[in-house]
């Protein structure tokens, strides 16, 4: 099963808004991984996790915070977003080493109105 | 630090002929490794393959094919008898050696029936 999920698909949010992103993977891999993707732009690398400690920061905006409960897990907590966060949220996961492929989720769009 | 880079923004077939994609990488490092993934409308990035420097071994998986030059830091993909379904972003990703995946800008191909 070389599968991640994330739920919501689809999120709307205003700007006072608490909201969370969920990805779950069950496939034994120990380095799970957020993006942002803009309409026509390839994925931007958000977080790292590795065995659920926080490898990788891209010096993303504290309006975003990360969160990995366990190995399988891995959330993002929003508040106080702007507009040009709108965005398609993405989540994957990979054996933890840098040299393996990683797998993605279908993806959270969110819109912030 | 990685780079790529994918010249063709936007490339146009009719079923059935053959289309080639082309990545140009540029990196310091003796190793490394180099990914394709593919994202279908839906959204998802989908993992194709992956090649590490020291196998430039061509490689044919159904009708996608990959040449894997480095004496020109090429890493090209063919779709052979291209299908609607093939219509996708397809980006080249030199592999890291910090959990990051350097995507090119990616080469939108549409296969028209």
């Amino acid at each position: 099963d070389t599968e991640v999920t994330q739920t919501p698909k689809h999120l709307v949010m205003g700007m006072t808004n608490k909201k969370s992103l969920k990805c779950e993977q069950h496939m034994g891999h120990r380095a799970m991984y957020w993006y942002k993707q803009k309409a026509k732009k390839p994925p931007e690398l958000m977080f790292v996790y590795s065995y659920e400690k926080l490898s990788i920061n891209e010096s993303v905006p504290s309006r975003f915070s990360p969160e990995c409960p366990n190995s399988s897990l891995l959330n993002l907590h929003l508040h106080a977003l702007q507009p040009e966060d709108s965005a398609l949220y993405l989540c994957a996961s990979s054996l933890g080493g840098d040299i393996y492929e990683q797998y993605f989720g279908p993806g959270t769009r969110l819109t912030v109105t | 630090a990685q780079k790529v880079t994918q010249a063709q923004t936007e490339i146009s077939v009719v079923e059935k002929e053959d289309v080639t994609l082309d990545c140009v990488y540029e990196t310091r490092d003796t190793t490394y490794y180099l990914f394709w993934y593919k994202q279908p409308p839906s959204g998802e990035l989908v993992f194709l393959i992956r090649r590490n420097s020291f196998d430039e071994q061509n490689e044919i998986s159904g009708r996608y094919s990959w040449n894997f030059q480095k004496s020109t830091s090429s890493f090209n993909f063919t779709i052979t008898a291209s299908q609607v379904v093939d219509s996708a972003v397809y980006f080249c990703a030199p592999g890291p050696g910090d959990y990051k995946l350097s995507f090119g800008a990616g080469t939108t191909v549409t296969v028209r029936a």
